[in-house]
């Protein structure tokens, strides 16, 4: 079982959806959760933190984390054509030479206008 | 406040050759990371650096890869020598802080032939 698992989608929707993106993992030492957007050709781009569990907003998106079931989640309300993207997830853990940092394979997105 | 600079952004070397990819980090960012990105796949951790000293290099192939950082600020990546399954994206990130939020380059595309 891999570490952090991930819809690769692709995921189609009308412009105006709200948008659910996904990741499970299995290690529960993972304390820092991670949603990156990547466009074509660009390097990923940070778009949420989040420390343990609990929730997050930040314009149309929210970050959620359920540590006790080892479930983050990407909302995106009031879908864009501009948020046509590859979605990761990312999580990390642990301390010093220890430290785990783990990513998942992306979700590619593409919003319909 | 300038981004993360990578260079080249584009490389296309034949397989036996050397190559080398340079990276630039945000200014007073004491963590540095190398990925490499194939296509339809999230990031792979090649090596992280904390300040001058890696602090995990467990992915890195080190028969044909080596990385260095001297003085805790720009960072090399070299393969030597190249093979076809090399080609792909090199990315470099750097992190302020303790929580693997990480702020990318453009990445250098490689092309071994």
């Amino acid at each position: 079982q891999k570490e952090v698992e991930q819809d690769p989608g692709p995921l189609s929707v009308p412009e105006g959806a709200i948008v659910s993106l996904n990741c499970t993992y299995s290690n529960s030492a993972f304390q820092y959760f991670m949603w990156y957007r990547q466009y074509s050709r660009k390097g990923p781009e940070l778009l949420m933190y989040t420390y343990s569990s609990g929730n997050k907003e930040d314009g149309r998106f929210t970050a959620q984390v359920d540590k006790s079931s080892k479930y983050i989640s990407l909302f995106i309300r009031d879908s864009q054509p501009s948020d046509s993207a590859t979605y990761l997830c990312a999580m990390s853990g642990g301390a010093g030479n220890n430290r785990k940092l783990i990513w998942g394979l992306g979700t590619s997105l593409a919003v319909n206008p | 406040e300038a981004g993360v600079v990578q260079s080249p952004r584009y490389k296309i070397i034949e397989k036996k050759q050397p190559v080398a990819f340079w990276c630039n980090p945000i200014s007073g960012h004491n963590t540095l990371y190398w990925y490499l990105q194939n296509l339809g796949q999230g990031p792979e951790l090649l090596i992280r650096y904390e300040n001058e000293e890696a602090v995990d290099d467990s992915q890195l192939p080190k028969d044909r890869f080596s990385a260095e950082r001297l003085k805790g600020v720009d960072s090399t990546l070299k393969i030597q020598p190249a093979e076809l399954g090399d080609s792909a994206v090199y990315l470099c990130a750097s992190s302020p802080g303790l929580a693997d939020t990480q702020y990318f380059g453009p990445g250098t595309r490689l092309t071994v032939l």
